[in-house]
């Protein structure tokens, strides 16, 4: 099945810096997803959007839904320890819950002590 | 609230044997269910998913199946495991806001 592409695939940072991360689609979604998981978890969800060109956050997390809808950027400010684990990216066509996600490939954050 | 349970947590099984895994969801009526399997380090994989009891669709071919007997419960099965079944299982409800909310997988590894 299609899948988003989601770079960088891993990212190896000091703590204290700031990350940036993105996914890309070749088609249009109408919401976008972000989401954390830590190692033997489920997911958890970050940020939700649901329109082009909206800018959410969540504490030091922000995410943006791209203007063209092929696209999404998360950003999170000042890293701490616990932000390690894998982000994911998904999107969906619809506004609607009846319709099913589609996940990017993640990006794996590690912070260099 | 809704929450979503799963189990078991971990499940070492030998390679012929017979697979169960178990999803229920509580405080929501008619959700539409999910079944994902994540390699190592690797993306999530959709094998199933389920919009009514009884509703099952299949999103690759391989040795698994998917039933919904019941409005809030997803059960994903084997009849004979491979040793390329083993992963870590995931099972998600996805809410009328498009949220996906899942459970806290099953590791399963196939000897």
């Amino acid at each position: 099945g299609q899948q988003l592409n989601q770079s960088p695939q891993s990212m190896f940072i000091q703590e204290g810096e700031d990350v940036s991360m993105n996914c890309t689609s070749s088609s249009i979604f109408n919401t976008w997803l972000w989401y954390k998981q830590d190692p033997g978890e489920g997911p958890v969800l970050l940020i939700a959007l649901y329109k082009a060109g909206e800018l959410t956050s969540n504490g030091r997390l922000t995410a943006q839904f791209g203007i063209t809808r092929k696209d999404s950027f998360l950003n999170i400010s000042a890293s701490i320890p616990s932000d390690v684990g894998i982000y994911f990216c998904a999107g969906q066509r619809s506004n609607f819950g009846n319709e099913k996600l589609t996940f990017g490939t993640g990006t794996r954050l590690t912070i260099i002590p | 609230s809704q929450t979503i349970h799963q189990w078991p947590a971990t499940l070492v099984q030998p390679v012929g044997s017979p697979l169960s895994l178990e999803c229920t969801v509580e405080g929501t009526s008619n959700p539409n269910l999910y079944w994902y399997r994540q390699a190592a380090g690797r993306g999530l994989q959709l094998l199933f998913y389920s919009v009514g009891i009884g509703q099952i669709s299949s999103e690759v071919p391989q040795n698994l199946s998917a039933s919904r007997p019941q409005d809030r419960q997803f059960i994903l099965s084997s009849k004979k495991l491979l040793l390329s079944d083993s992963g870590f299982y995931l099972c998600a409800w996805i809410g009328t806001n498009t949220e996906a909310f899942f459970g806290q997988g099953t590791r399963l590894t196939v000897v």
